[in-house]
């Protein structure tokens, strides 16, 4: 079993549509959570941390279920540049640094 | 400022020859990171440098693969006896130490024939 599940998707939505993406964790001992955006043959970049109190980001807001080991993104008003693959993250289970990522989250914004 | 640089961008290899790949990373990044991302996959973990030694290199899928930062910038990382199922793309990523934000270059897309 893979540490960080996701549903691959893909969501196709037409623009202005609220889209939401779920991550599950196993590690329960994890403690750094992220969403990260990859555009198409592009490398991975932070779209924005995730805490425990939730965060807000724009049209962007995470969550974070420690208990459930849950994830989520929420984006508001999509635009058709949101239209790339997110991938939930924890940070690894051994040093605390490495980066575990989920398969990703493929994200169609259609005019 | 400049960000995380990888070479070459692109790399095709015959089955069993050797390769290398090279990260430079944001100057004054201690912590340097390998991944490889097969397709349609997230990247995985392959190996953590902190400063010029290996934290951890648990990720490294067997021997045939190394990597080394003798100076604690510029980051090699060695595959011996290339095999099909290694081709996928390569991505370094720096960050200031090892729990900051980590910073990924655009990778180096490896094809093994």
């Amino acid at each position: 079993r893979k540490e960080v599940e996701q549903d691959p998707g893909p969501f196709n939505v037409p623009e202005g549509a609220t889209v939401a993406f779920n991550c599950t964790y196993s590690n329960s001992a994890s403690q750094s959570f992220f969403w990260y955006r990859q555009d198409c043959r592009k490398e991975p970049k932070l779209l924005m941390s995730v805490y425990s109190s939730g965060n807000e980001d724009g049209r962007f807001t995470a969550q974070l279920n420690r208990a459930s080991q849950y994830i989520s993104l929420l984006i508001r008003d999509s635009k058709l540049s949101d239209s790339a693959t997110y991938l939930c993250v924890v940070n690894g289970k051994n040093s605390g640094y490495a980066l575990n990522f989920g398969k990703g989250t493929s994200l169609l914004v259609t005019p | 400022g400049a960000g995380v640089s990888q070479t070459p961008s692109n790399k095709v290899t015959e089955k069993g020859k050797y390769v290398e790949l090279r990260c430079d990373p944001i100057s004054g990044h201690t912590a340097l990171y390998w991944y490889r991302q097969s397709l349609g996959q997230g990247p995985e973990f392959l190996i953590y440098f902190q400063g010029t030694g290996a934290a951890d290199d648990s990720g490294l899928p067997n021997d045939r693969f190394f990597a080394v930062r003798p100076e604690g910038s510029v980051s090699t990382l060695k595959i011996q006896r290339t095999e099909r199922g290694d081709s996928a793309v390569y991505l370094c990523a720096s960050s200031t130490t090892g729990l900051e934000t980590q910073y990924f270059g655009p990778g180096t897309r490896l094809l093994v024939l």
